[in-house]
């Protein structure tokens, strides 16, 4: 298994423009996790899916972000503006409901909004 | 609350020198706990779990929960042990972990 697969790595775009973010969890785990890793906050729970259904979003910052899991390999995590303050690096992350307890990370997106 | 608390932000020691990275976490049911290491621009690679009992690249950590502790220890720092390290918690059903703000251990030579 090639693991958690996230891209792009490196996004740099115009504050006001959309950004998507991507992730292909490991085959056969079924819940998936967005973090946000900042120097000032370190690593935030965004949002997080189990059997592609959204559990909790709490975390999701503001309207701007959704994120979507349309099948069991695939989620989206979207800026919509975005803004300075959002140029972050996003990790995806997956696991197995109750057989292994640890995360998968992805390599992360770094994204830089001028 | 649910929260995990890593008092220092950086420990700088030098080789050959022992280690230990605080953890204090804060649970009302029976904790899972684990630390997570990232290298310089890498992904978070999980380094070991309470569960476990496990041994990982020298390092060990005990669950303590009279003091509500997961330290990670180390007896003689390595250079390549200078990483990002982060304590989590993992709260529900779903593997929902929360992490602490972590610590950057530095390693001189």
């Amino acid at each position: 298994d090639a693991g958690v697969i996230q891209s792009p790595r490196h996004e740099v775009t115009e504050m006001g423009q959309e950004v998507t973010l991507r992730c292909k969890p490991i085959s056969g785990h079924n819940s998936l996790f967005w973090y946000r890793q900042t120097m000032m906050r370190g690593l935030e729970l965004l949002i997080y899916f189990n059997n592609n259904v959204p559990i909790d979003d709490s975390g999701m910052p503001e309207d701007r972000f959704s994120a979507k899991m349309p099948n069991a390999s695939f989620s989206t995590l979207k800026i919509q503006p975005s803004e300075p303050r959002d140029s972050a690096v996003y990790f995806c992350a997956s696991s197995r409901t109750g057989v292994d307890y640890g995360y998968t990370f992805g390599s992360g997106t770094r994204l830089t909004v001028v | 609350a649910q929260r995990v608390t890593q008092p220092e932000k950086l420990l700088s020691v030098f080789k050959g020198a022992p280690v230990e990275l605080k953890c204090n976490y804060s649970y009302s049911g029976s904790p899972e706990l684990f630390w997570y290491v990232q290298y310089s621009r890498q992904r978070l690679q999980l380094l070991l779990r309470h569960i476990s009992r496990e041994s990982i690249k020298g390092f060990t950590a005990d669950l303590n929960k009279g003091e509500t502790s997961f330290h990670l220890k180390k007896p003689f720092a390595q250079e390549e042990d200078s990483a990002m390290y982060y304590c989590a918690l993992s709260s529900g059903g779903y593997n929902k972990l929360i992490f602490g703000a972590g610590t950057r251990l530095a390693v001189h030579p």
